[in-house]
């Protein structure tokens, strides 16, 4: 079956730690992207990518990394420097990124600061 | 810049009601419109789309047409049922929000059996 997985589903971080989300896409698409979603909120677009080995900064990329070493794989890591990290978040693939095209999303990482 | 503008919730109805979900956007060009949907502790789903003037897209009951006169794209659903109950977010993409989806804030619907 063709489709986007996430893992975990589940995370909890201490204060002061990296942490990576994984997201991976066997659809053959293009593009990738990351969003955050906060409780009753609508989703911020974190980071994207058009393709492989290129990626740009969305509405609020400060405090976050990525990379884009494969096609299939488009790593989130949440970094010390994110001061309210505790979100849901969500990965998103589409065909091409150029232009409008449908996304299709993963089942998400419940991220919990302690 | 673009954007997507839907009815605030949370809206509650019972079994069987008929519904209506307002959507209104802002864009210039022609953008595709889309309504997703997200059940509880997971992600967004594709529920229809539109990618033109008068389109009317649909998928399990539930319908939207794409209304450039209005700048609308409304979600309807003639009988919604208790599995019905998600949050549903309208959105829009276009050219010049460079393959970027514009997501509507949520609206949450809960349906009472």
């Amino acid at each position: 079956d063709g489709g986007i997985t996430q893992s975990p589903k589940y995370l909890f971080r201490k204060e002061g730690q990296n942490v990576t989300l994984s997201c991976e896409q066997n659809l053959n698409h293009d593009a990738m992207y990351w969003y955050r979603q906060d409780p009753g909120q609508g989703l911020r677009l974190i980071y994207y990518s058009q393709i492989v080995n290129d990626f740009q900064k969305g509405d609020i990329a400060e405090g976050y990394s990525v990379s884009r070493e494969k096609k299939e794989s488009f790593p989130l890591t949440v970094t010390s420097a994110q001061k309210n990290p505790t979100a849901f978040y969500l990965c998103a693939s589409s065909i091409g990124g150029q232009g409008i095209d449908t996304q299709y999303f993963g089942p998400g990482t419940r991220l919990t600061v302690l | 810049g673009d954007s997507v503008t839907q009815m605030e919730g949370p809206v509650t109805l019972s079994e069987e009601a008929f519904l209506t979900i307002n959507c209104t956007y802002t864009a210039t060009g022609y953008p595709s419109l889309f309504w997703y949907v997200q059940y509880p502790g997971e992600g967004l789903q594709l529920l229809l789309k539109a990618t033109k003037a008068d389109d009317k897209g649909s998928n399990k009951g539930f319908e939207a047409t794409y209304r450039k006169e209005t700048t609308s794209f409304h979600l309807e659903k003639g009988s919604v049922q208790v599995s019905d109950s998600a949050v549903y977010f309208c959105a829009l993409s276009s050219y010049s929000s460079a393959s970027k989806i514009i997501f509507g804030s949520g609206t949450r619907l809960s349906i009472r059996p």
